[in-house]
């Protein structure tokens, strides 16, 4: 079935760098979009970014750029979001998903990054 | 960035209740809104695409309304299974989300 498969946890100190990663499987990856969304403890959902497998094409929401990297391995169907500087408010969940015409289908299952020194 | 508010934040129904949920933008933003659903612990479940088309798969129970600045999701006959924290977003300029409502048990 379609599913996109997160990376596990993780804790990372302030100023480090953290590297999520997102399996897709059960349909054409490089037909859809890949959105990366997180969510804040006891907040609502921020739109970071979007990228396309099809040929690398990036968006990302301003706050972010400079700072996250969106990248692809189509050879094995893997979305990747590499977040820098981190930040104590980069404590959040975080999660890919499937996304075509704007919208997001199917959704990963969300990997926990905490930032604490 | 366009903001989404929606209302109420809470709302408490019961079972067989007809329940509507309301998501208002700061700008025009036509039909360019998506619902979702949220369990606890669990990732989003698109519901509604472009303000009012049925995600497939999604009960019929289900339906969304709205243009331009004022939007609205509708459940008729709660089920268990609903009880759960619902977001609109929008996604006519960056895509921001709004910030949820949540519909508990009586």
């Amino acid at each position: 079935q379609v599913q996109l498969v997160q990376s596990g946890a993780e804790v990372k100190k302030p100023g480090a760098s953290v590297k999520v990663s997102c399996k897709a499987s059960g349909y054409d990856f490089t037909t859809y979009g890949v959105a990366w969304v997180r969510q804040a403890p006891g907040q609502g959902f921020e739109w970071m970014g979007w990228i396309s497998p099809y040929d690398g094409a990036t968006k990302f929401r301003q706050k972010f750029q400079g700072r996250v990297t969106l990248t692809i391995e189509t050879s094995t169907t893997t979305a990747y979001m590499e977040l820098r500087n981190l930040k104590s408010d980069d404590t959040a969940v975080y999660f890919c998903a499937r996304d075509l015409d704007f919208r997001s289908d199917v959704w990963g299952q969300g990997t926990t990054v905490i930032v604490s020194s | 960035d366009i903001q989404l508010t929606q209302s109420p934040s809470s709302l408490s129904a019961s079972l067989g209740d007809r329940v509507t949920i309301t998501c208002q933008a700061s700008e025009d933003i036509i039909i360019s809104l998506n619902w979702y659903q949220q369990h606890p612990g669990k990732a989003p479940k698109l519901l509604i695409h472009d303000a009012s088309s049925l995600e497939t798969g999604v009960p019929s129970r289900f339906s969304g309304s709205g243009s331009g600045t004022h939007f609205s999701l509708t459940i008729t006959s709660l089920q268990p299974e609903d009880f759960a924290t619902y977001f609109c977003q929008q996604y006519e300029d960056v895509f921001t989300f709004g910030g949820g409502t949540k519909v508990e048990i009586k």
